[in-house]
Parts: structure tokens; sequence; C-alpha cells
């Protein structure tokens, strides 16, 4: 399967622990996005990347996420100091650019913060 | 936020065509509609785009209005597996995507 692929697929952690999610994306994808999903609401962007560079972040990616794509190819999606507010599923897509930038999902990551 | 409106939820029969309608009033020239849908507890899988001719692909149609402020996606014989929440996003190149809540299909056996 040449998909985007996230691991892990589950995540029990206890409040104040960090966590740290990996995204593969499709092998020639260029473009790397990072997406928090809550119940019964619609995925909302975090940040993407252009190869190894960060280039937006939204107002949604608090000082304790950080995300790193450090070779242009895998990317990290790390949260620190976990509060119960952060169980979520997390999603990451890959894309082209030129290819009017369709997104392809992974199955996400899913969060859960006790 | 969004610049989608969707149904909040529509059933079907099993084998009759699903209709979803999207309401995006203030579409620029330069934006495209893209459909993705997101089974329940998978990632959204990528449907159709069109910026304003109609498109049709293996999974779906897409109709776009002539004036492009509105936009149909049909599933010509729906089965179970269909059973999803269907999202309307409307983008320009470089764009991010903002999804709404989206429409819940139920096809119904």
């Amino acid at each position: 399967d040449t998909g985007v692929s996230q691991d892990p697929r589950h995540k029990i952690t206890k409040r104040g622990q960090n966590v740290t999610f990996r995204c593969d994306p499709i092998s020639e994808h260029n473009r790397l996005y990072w997406y928090r999903q809550t119940l019964g609401q619609g995925p909302e962007f975090l940040t993407y990347f252009q190869n190894e560079a960060q280039l937006e972040k939204s107002r949604l990616l608090s000082d304790r996420f950080s995300a790193e794509r450090p070779k242009g190819s895998f990317s990290t999606l790390e949260i620190q100091r976990t509060e119960q507010g952060d169980s979520a599923m997390y999603l990451c897509a890959s894309s082209l650019v030129g290819d009017q930038e369709t997104q392809y999902f992974g199955p996400g990551t899913r969060l859960l913060v006790l | 936020d969004a610049k989608t409106t969707q149904p909040p939820s529509m059933d079907c029969a099993e084998g009759r065509a699903a209709n979803l309608p999207c309401n995006h009033s203030t579409i620029s020239g330069n934006e495209y509609v893209y459909w993705y849908r997101q089974i329940h507890s998978q990632g959204p899988q990528y449907i159709i785009h069109g910026l304003k001719n109609n498109e049709t692909n293996e999974m779906a149609s897409l109709i776009i209005t002539e004036d492009r402020k509105s936009s149909t996606l049909i599933l010509p014989h729906a089965t179970l597996r269909d059973t999803a929440v269907y999202y309307c996003i409307v983008r320009s190149y470089g764009q991010n995507f903002v999804f709404g809540p989206g429409t819940r299909l139920s096809v119904l056996p």
C-alpha cells in the first residue's frame, strides 16, 4: 500500500505526559499537512510543510505542539504536557505541488488523554 | 470558517442515486470545489473536484451550476459502504482546506 501511513493508530496517555506521532506521506509528495479532528466536527488545519520547511501554522497550534519534517520525508508531531482537551484524532495528509494540490489523508492517530 | 453550506444529514435507499447538495454562494473565480468523505473512524477520502465543468470519475459525478454558487455530488448507485460524512470544500491554489461539519449520509437497506 503506497498511501499515507500514521503511527501509532491509537494512543492513551496520562495528563502531563509527552506524546509523539509519526506520519509517512506518499513518497513523491512534497507537501505534508497535520489536522486535528474532535468528535462531530470536521478536520481543523494545524500546520503544513513543503519539503522540510514549515510554511504555515494555525493559531490552534499552541506552544505545547511542535512539528518537524527533518529530511522532507516523514514528519512528527509532538505534544508536550498533554491536557484532556488534546484528546482528538490527529490526521496527516500529503499532496504534490502542481497537481491542484489534492490532499490524500492517512488513517489518523486517535489520542485519549486521561 | 467554511465557505460552504450542507444539510446536516440525508438518507438514501441502497441501489438508488444519492444526491448531496452544497451551497457555496461566495465562491470566487479561482476556487475549486472538492468533495471528500469520511467513513467512521477513518481518515477523509478524496472523491472528486472541479472548477466549473461537470466531472465524473469511478466514484461519483460532480455537477456544478453555471453560476458556480452551488454543486451536487452524485453517487449513482449507493451501497451500504457509502454511509459516511461527506464534506464539500471550496479552495483556491495555495489555500488550506477548511472543513465544515459535512453531511452525514445514511444508506438504508
